[in-house]
């Protein structure tokens, strides 16, 4: 999607190893958001940003945390890799709360703990 | 944020119109009606909002019940690449959670 680039976009891993999924966006929005899409249970929201180093937990935010040194970048880090954590993970952007001009999803990042 | 109801799946023939319904009957007088939609493994793609007024845009038609109680989006001729996962949620404004619920799985038909 245009403005919004994650990487990387298919990340196979063992359990118990960090890792470490980057989410860019050159629009300057001010809100960034972390969700994981699982068979079932559609989009859930794990961690969002309302600024640089401001940040706070989702609805799923056990087993991660998440950095945010420069408007551009949202890093979601997973401590230590459960195969609870394999899923498809969107990174998303906003220029307000959530209404008037909606989200930008990212193309996704299709992690696989092993 | 009001929980939204919505058909797990629908079908509709290539360039007829596609009416998606979505109720929210609990809704409250400061949430927004959003629709999204998600194109195989993509990423969720924007289509349109309302409060209370229809809206249309280059995409879809977004019709809101007077009660506010239900919508209705309407792509006015569908075709083969809006087979997709529609989204319908329902958000206050200031609110940082969508909550997307698992959708309508459009398929148009050639």
């Amino acid at each position: 999607d245009a403005g919004i680039t994650q990487s990387p976009r298919h990340k196979v891993t063992e359990t118990g190893t960090p890792v470490t999924l980057r989410c860019h966006q050159t629009e300057n929005h001010r809100y960034m958001y972390w969700y994981r899409q699982d068979p079932g249970h559609g989009l859930r929201l794990i961690h969002y940003s309302y600024g640089v180093k401001d940040t706070d937990k989702g609805e799923v935010s056990d087993g991660y945390s998440v950095s945010r040194s420069k408007t551009e970048d949202f890093l979601l880090t997973l401590e230590s890799a459960t195969s609870s954590q394999t899923s498809v993970y969107f990174c998303a952007i906003s220029e307000d709360r959530g209404t008037g001009y909606g989200y930008t999803f990212g193309s996704g990042t299709r992690l696989t703990v092993v | 944020d009001a929980k939204t109801t919505q058909p797990p799946s629908m079908d509709c023939a290539e360039g007829r119109a596609a009416n998606l319904p979505c109720n929210h009957s609990t809704i409250s007088g400061n949430e927004y009606v959003y629709w999204y939609r998600q194109i195989h493994s993509q990423g969720p793609q924007y289509i349109i909002h309302g409060l209370k007024n229809n809206e249309t845009n280059e995409m879809a038609s977004l019709i809101i019940t007077e009660d506010r109680k239900s919508s209705t989006l309407i792509l006015p001729h569908a075709t083969l690449r809006d087979t997709a996962v529609y989204y319908c949620i329902a958000i206050s404004s200031g609110t940082y959670k969508y909550i997307f619920g698992t959708g309508t799985r459009l398929k148009v038909l050639a």
